[in-house]
């Protein structure tokens, strides 16, 4: 079945170690999101990819960047992981907006749950 | 810029009885999207109904429905026959038509079903 797959489920890293989460797609989409979602909160948006054009949502802080070596793979690099970066991650797809007859809604991955000790 | 309001934190209903999660929007756009989406407690997203701003006939997939009042900017979700299973968070959220438009989320209603 055609998915989104984050690896790894769950992550323990500490505090000021950098990490890498990563997120594969093989519905052929071509934006990927990458969200931040804290506990009984709404997805927090912290950059897209539309192809390899990348869109950095203005909040979010430096410590976080992202790559996107081809269509199917997008990573996430968190480089000096805080307490307050303890948080589920969440990678999305989509359509192009503009498509004609598509809904274009988002596919999500299951998450990556990012313990800092 | 866009924003969606869900105004009920919290929900709860009676297994087999019906609810309705409210959601309103706003936004100076005439062509978007609107979505209703479902979180289980530590389990994945996943996308409960849709709807696209220029169908006036409202949503409907199996017990899942929508009221979408356009000119009102209102977006509610109704579960009919309520099940154990359809316990989890729900957002609402919208997207813009338009190229590079990203999805605005509501805060979410957490939704319990008591057996």
């Amino acid at each position: 079945d055609a998915m989104v797959i984050q690896n790894p489920r769950y992550q323990v890293t500490q505090f000021g170690k950098p990490v890498t989460l990563s997120c594969s797609q093989t519905l052929n989409h071509n934006v990927m999101y990458w969200y931040q979602q804290k506990s009984s909160q709404a997805p927090k948006l912290l950059f897209h990819y539309y192809d390899k054009d990348f869109n950095n949502e203005a909040d979010t802080p430096d410590n976080f960047q992202s790559r996107r070596p081809n269509t199917s793979f997008c990573f996430l690099d968190i480089r000096s992981p805080g307490l307050g970066d303890a948080a589920m991650y969440l990678c999305a797809t989509s359509r192009d907006p503009g498509g004609v007859h598509s809904y274009n809604e988002q596919f999500f991955g299951p998450g990556t749950r990012l313990t800092v000790l | 810029a866009q924003t969606v309001t869900q105004s009920q934190p919290e929900m709860s209903v009676q297994e087999a009885e019906t609810v309705t999660l409210s959601c309103t929007y706003d936004t100076s756009e005439s062509d978007y999207y609107l979505f209703w989406y479902k979180q289980p407690p530590s389990r994945q997203m996943i996308l409960v109904i849709r709807q696209e701003a220029y169908k006036q006939q409202n949503a409907t997939e199996n017990r899942f429905s929508v009221n979408f009042q356009k000119a009102a900017k209102s977006f509610s979700l109704k579960i009919s026959d309520s099940q154990l299973g359809d316990a989890a968070m729900y957002f609402c959220a919208y997207r813009a038509r338009n190229y590079g438009q990203n999805f605005v989320f509501g805060p979410g209603t957490r939704l319990s079903v008591l057996p």
